[in-house]
């Protein structure tokens, strides 16, 4: 019974360079959520998707980062053109329907140079 | 902007002791969850509070949510080195039952030593 899978689990990029980050929820979990962990702080919300729908990104930064959520496949966040600043632990969680426990993934820790 | 401070930020303890850590904000929560999360893994959900004055028992840990529904404490009894790790609290912030735009604290880093 696998949890939500993250990968890559670390994940190297250079400034200016886009990073993908994947997320595969749980077996029957429709609903998504991005979550940042930058260091020295809590985790943030950043967005949730339903399949093939973002529900709310109120957390996303506006520029260089999006995400998706295919009707088949994983789902997607990707940062373009990263800075030092993006460095951080982005985590996915999912759940069966809005309003129930979230599972959280194991986390991708992405490091800009 | 609804903040949750986590307090201590770190406590080191021995086998057998007995620790509380706390929760506090200004801000009224409709719920309130406790996480616990291990190095490199992702945060686990412990346990969710609902009522105000509410307190609930998961074996040797004791949460309770504030009257105000504004903080809560995680009281742990018998330590034992398994329960190493990080504590989160996190409050639902848009409420409606919604539980995913959840607000974290920074968490208290607990080291239990043998």
């Amino acid at each position: 019974n696998a949890g939500v899978m993250q990968n890559p689990r670390h994940l190297v990029r250079r400034r200016g360079q886009e990073a993908r980050l994947r997320c595969s929820p749980m077996k029957g979990h429709s609903h998504v959520y991005w979550y940042r962990q930058l260091p020295e702080e809590g985790l943030k919300f950043m967005v949730y998707l339903q399949k093939e729908n973002i529900i709310d990104e109120s957390g996303m930064p506006k520029e260089r980062f999006s995400a998706e959520f295919p009707k088949e496949g994983p789902s997607i966040l990707r940062i373009q053109q990263v800075v030092r600043g993006d460095s951080a632990a982005y985590f996915c969680a999912s759940s069966p329907r809005v309003g129930e426990k979230l599972f959280f993934g194991s986390g991708t820790q992405l490091s800009v140079l | 902007t609804q903040l949750l401070e986590q307090s201590p930020q770190f406590l080191s303890i021995q086998e057998g002791e007995n620790l509380t850590v706390y929760c506090n904000s200004s801000s009224v929560f409709s719920s309130l969850q406790w996480y616990r999360q291990e190095p490199g893994e992702g945060p686990v959900l412990l346990v969710t509070v609902v009522t105000g004055g509410e307190v609930k028992k998961l074996k040797r840990l004791t949460f309770q949510f504030g009257d105000a529904r504004k903080d809560s404490s995680l009281h742990i009894t018998a330590a034992q080195p398994g329960d190493t790790g990080l504590y989160l609290c996190a409050g639902d912030s848009r409420g409606g039952g919604s539980n995913y735009k959840l607000t974290f604290g920074k968490g208290t880093l607990l080291t239990v030593n043998p």
